[in-house]
């Protein structure tokens, strides 16, 4: 399971769009790149999930580059309620073990 | 997708003593996942619940002092036994069909060991 390096914590405004950054140098060929939001009192919640390219939903967008070491969280015009953690996770979804292993997650904290 | 629901959702408990969290999950799925969050702190998987089997323990942890019970395909039990004040944590429960592209949580059960 490739390891995630993610900032601890960003501050945004209401209205702005705002990108998270993970990074993931040991990505393997058969991993895909999920992403989950947690609010406080509150089990994590999943985002959206790409393996390569840009992958589009109602929530989000995920950016992946070519080499795929890194990846993009980008959350369009942000209000209060996206105040949450952004967990990136790395692994194989189609793998025998199935778990999931959460790195450190992005506090984003979001003003008016 | 799947909805689970944790009892009980929060608890205070005297060092010493024991506590079971239930699991119970509206669809049936192979496998359970419980995890740990320490406050201010990320999730970290303590163990695998398969049904029929055996629990899976991550590094770190033990089953004697974190039993796990997986009876049926929907439901599963975790007990923090001989608890200390260091087990003041939320557990959750988690599920993700065998190739699925997401897993669902719990909301969690909130333990205070005083």
């Amino acid at each position: 399971l490739a390891k995630t390096t993610q900032p601890i914590s960003m501050d945004s405004y209401e209205g702005q769009e705002v990108n998270i950054t993970c990074s993931h140098n040991n990505i393997a060929t058969n991993d895909y790149i999920t992403w989950y939001q947690q609010f406080p009192s509150q089990g994590p919640r999943f985002i959206i999930q790409g393996y390569k390219t840009k992958v589009t939903n109602e929530v989000a967008s995920l950016f992946i580059p070519a080499d795929r070491k890194s990846s993009t969280l980008s959350l369009p015009r942000v209000s209060l309620s996206d105040t949450a953690v952004y967990y990136c996770l790395v692994g194989d979804i189609g793998g025998a073990t199935n778990k999931l292993i959460f790195g450190t997650g992005t506090l984003l904290a979001v003003q008016p | 997708s799947a909805v689970i629901s944790q009892k009980p959702s929060r608890d205070i408990c005297q060092r010493g003593t024991s506590l079971t969290i239930q699991c119970q999950v509206d669809s049936q799925v192979t496998m359970m996942f419980w995890y740990r969050q320490q406050p201010g702190q990320s999730l970290t998987l303590i163990a695998t619940a398969n049904q029929g089997s055996e629990a899976t323990y991550e590094s770190g942890f033990v089953i004697d002092k974190f039993p796990i019970s997986r009876p049926n395909l929907t439901f599963s039990t975790l007990t923090v036994s001989n608890m200390s004040p260091e087990d003041s944590s939320i557990y959750l429960c988690s599920v993700r069909p065998l190739g699925g592209q997401k897993a669902f949580f719990g909301q969690g059960t909130r333990l205070t060991v005083v």
